[in-house]
């Protein structure tokens, strides 16, 4: 597509619930990756995505996060059992290569944990 | 690994001043920098990017300048306009790691 897409635009979810997020990056775009931003906050690092290679979970801020991506193309963060702290805004971005070509980010998902 | 830090954090200027944010970075193998501007309720947009073999680049009415020496780089903004009013994040990249500044929080006052 044009550019990274990310749905839903908003989340809403009760605390102890399990959320979905998706990314559907630039066609052709091999590197894929998810931030997490607090109101007001910067960019935190949770995970990148490279062609086949196993994926780099450092930023993952505990097991009950995870992210898959299917094909190279779109992937999914999952957030179980949710927590008030969760509430943020999830950005996904890609780029041709990582660390040589800028970054193109999605809108971002804002979930709210109530 | 790399640390980006970035100054000043708020920055409020009046319409058709220049506006100057600057960060340094600590790993001199850094070899690309770029700046991202993010508005209201919107995901963070590439406005202009710098390698580390040029001190200098300029698209309109934004430049970049670098000094690897001194491990910094700043981005200037000319004759601000109250549409450039956003939070604006630099970064620094080692090929395969990018990471980017806590962000500065430009207005412009019309």
């Amino acid at each position: 597509g044009a550019g990274v897409s990310q749905s839903p635009s908003n989340k809403v979810t009760e605390k102890g619930k399990d959320v979905e997020l998706r990314c559907d990056p630039i066609s052709g775009h091999t590197a894929l990756y998810w931030y997490r931003q607090s109101l007001g906050q910067g960019l935190e690092f949770l995970i990148y995505f490279q062609g086949n290679s196993a994926p780099d979970k450092s930023g993952l801020p505990s097991d009950r996060f995870s992210a898959e991506r299917t094909g190279g193309s779109v992937s999914t963060l999952t957030i179980q059992r949710t927590q008030q702290e969760d509430s943020a805004v999830y950005l996904c971005a890609s780029s041709a290569d990582r660390g040589l070509y800028g970054y193109t980010f999605g809108s971002g998902t804002r979930l709210t944990v109530v | 690994g790399e640390n980006v830090e970035q100054h000043p954090s708020t920055l409020s200027v009046q319409e058709g001043d220049s506006a100057v944010i600057k960060c340094t970075y600590s790993d001199s193998a850094s070899n690309y920098f770029p700046w991202y501007k993010q508005e209201l309720g919107k995901g963070p947009q590439l406005i202009i990017d710098i390698r580390s073999n040029v001190g200098e680049k300029k698209d309109q009415r934004i430049a970049v300048t670098l000094n690897k020496t001194a491990k910094h780089f700043s981005l200037h903004i000319t004759e601000t306009q109250p549409e450039d009013s956003a939070v604006y994040f630099c970064a620094a990249s080692i090929m395969n790691d990018m990471r980017f500044g806590a962000g500065t929080r430009l207005t412009v006052k019309p």
